[in-house]
Parts: C-alpha cells; structure tokens; sequence
C-alpha cells in the first residue's frame, strides 16, 4: 500500500509565475489536508478538503492559494502569481475518515521563489 | 489563540543515553496529542497518539507522558540510536468536527557516536 505521494519533490518558479502542486493520498483515504512549513517554523494548517468539496479553508491565504480535490486525480494546491514568501516545504497529509485520528504524511514539495 | 511550546530547541547527546523532550500546550478544548518524528527533508511520521484519558503510551524506545491538568507532556528516548537524529513534533488537536493541529516547533535531536 503506497503512501501519501507528492510531486514534484522540489519546484523553482520566478516571482510572478504559477506554482502546482499534487497530493495522492493513501488507497482508501478521502480526506485530504495542506500545510506548510516556513524555515525555522512548524507546520501551519493550510486546507481540509474531501472528495470535491472543500471543508475547511481558514489557514489559506485569501490572495493567490487555491486548492481542490476532484472526483478523480490527485488534490492539487495552487498557488498564482507566486513570491519570494511563498517559498516553503509543503506537505500533504490524508485519513481514511475524519474521525481516523490518524493523518499520514507526504514528503513535502519543497518550492523555492527566486 | 492555540499555541504549542517545545523544549529544548536542540540537543545532542551520546549514542545509548536516555533523552527526555517537553511539550505545553493551550489548545483547547483538547482532542488528543501526537509527537511525530520528521527526518530532514522527509514528512513527519506519527510516533505516538494520546486522548485526554491516557497519561503514558509506548512505542518501542519511546514512551510519551501527559498530563491534561497542566497541558503539558513529555517524550521520552530510551537507549538513544544515531538514526534518532532528527526533528520532533509535538502536535495537539483541537476538538472540532474535523482535525486541525496545531504544531510546536519540534526539538532538533542529534544523536552522536
């Protein structure tokens, strides 16, 4: 059974242009979620999503991120018109239901802005 | 607002000695509290969970402590190996319909020979 899947590993975008990122979560899992991590800090809740719907977006900037999770493919993080700020590890972490305490990891993609 | 508090910062210590990392917490209402292990450049992996309920748990050389009274808890590294070298996360859930956590900083652990 494969684990949380990210990719790209690392992503190097100038300011300004469009970064994409991609979550496979667990076989089974339906619950998605995004956080990033900036130098120096922990892990900050970004998005919880489930299957097409988004369910909770309170640690999303209101500017320029987006996020989805369609009926098929993986959840994708988006993030427009990017800056030197945005430039982090970002992990995705899925579980089975919301009541499954257990959220597994990702390897993060690690975006650099230059 | 929910904050998570980790100490030490960082911390070396010998290869086969005992380490014990602390964690406070103001998240509430509370939910449950993990530590996870992240290896550099890796996601964090879970190494232990406890509800209000429990006060110990144990996961092979680690065993994690906490007391809800005084949110706070403890980890403890028995028999230390260099491939403990790494970051560790405490992490409190908040008791919403959904989990969100809330993440300490980790304490950096570097395990020499």
């Amino acid at each position: 059974n494969a684990g949380v899947m990210q990719n790209p590993r690392h992503l190097v975008r100038r300011r300004g242009q469009e970064a994409r990122l991609r979550c496979s979560p667990m076989k089974g899992h339906s619950h998605v979620y995004w956080y990033r991590q900036l130098p120096e800090e922990g892990l900050k809740f970004m998005v919880y999503l489930q299957k097409e719907n988004i369910i909770d977006e309170s640690g999303m900037p209101k500017e320029r991120f987006s996020a989805e999770f369609p009926k098929e493919g993986p959840s994708i993080l988006r993030i427009q018109q990017v800056v030197r700020g945005d430039s982090a590890a970002y992990f995705c972490a899925s579980s089975r239901t919301v009541d499954h305490y257990e959220q597994y990891f990702g390897p993060g993609t690690r975006l650099t802005v230059t | 607002k929910n904050q998570v508090e980790q100490s030490p910062q960082s911390l070396i210590i010998l290869e086969g000695k005992n380490c014990t990392l602390q964690c406070n917490y103001t998240v509430s209402p509370f939910s449950n509290l993990r530590w996870y292990k992240q290896d550099t450049g890796r996601g964090p992996v879970s190494l232990t969970i406890m509800t209000f309920s429990e006060n110990t748990k144990s996961n092979g050389r680690y065993t994690a402590t906490l007391d809800a009274d005084t949110k706070q808890s403890s980890l403890h590294i028995t028999a230390s190996q260099l491939s403990d070298s790494a970051s560790y996360i405490c992490v409190v859930t908040e008791e919403s319909g959904y989990s969100t956590l809330t993440f300490g900083k980790g304490t950096m652990l570097l395990v020499s020979p």
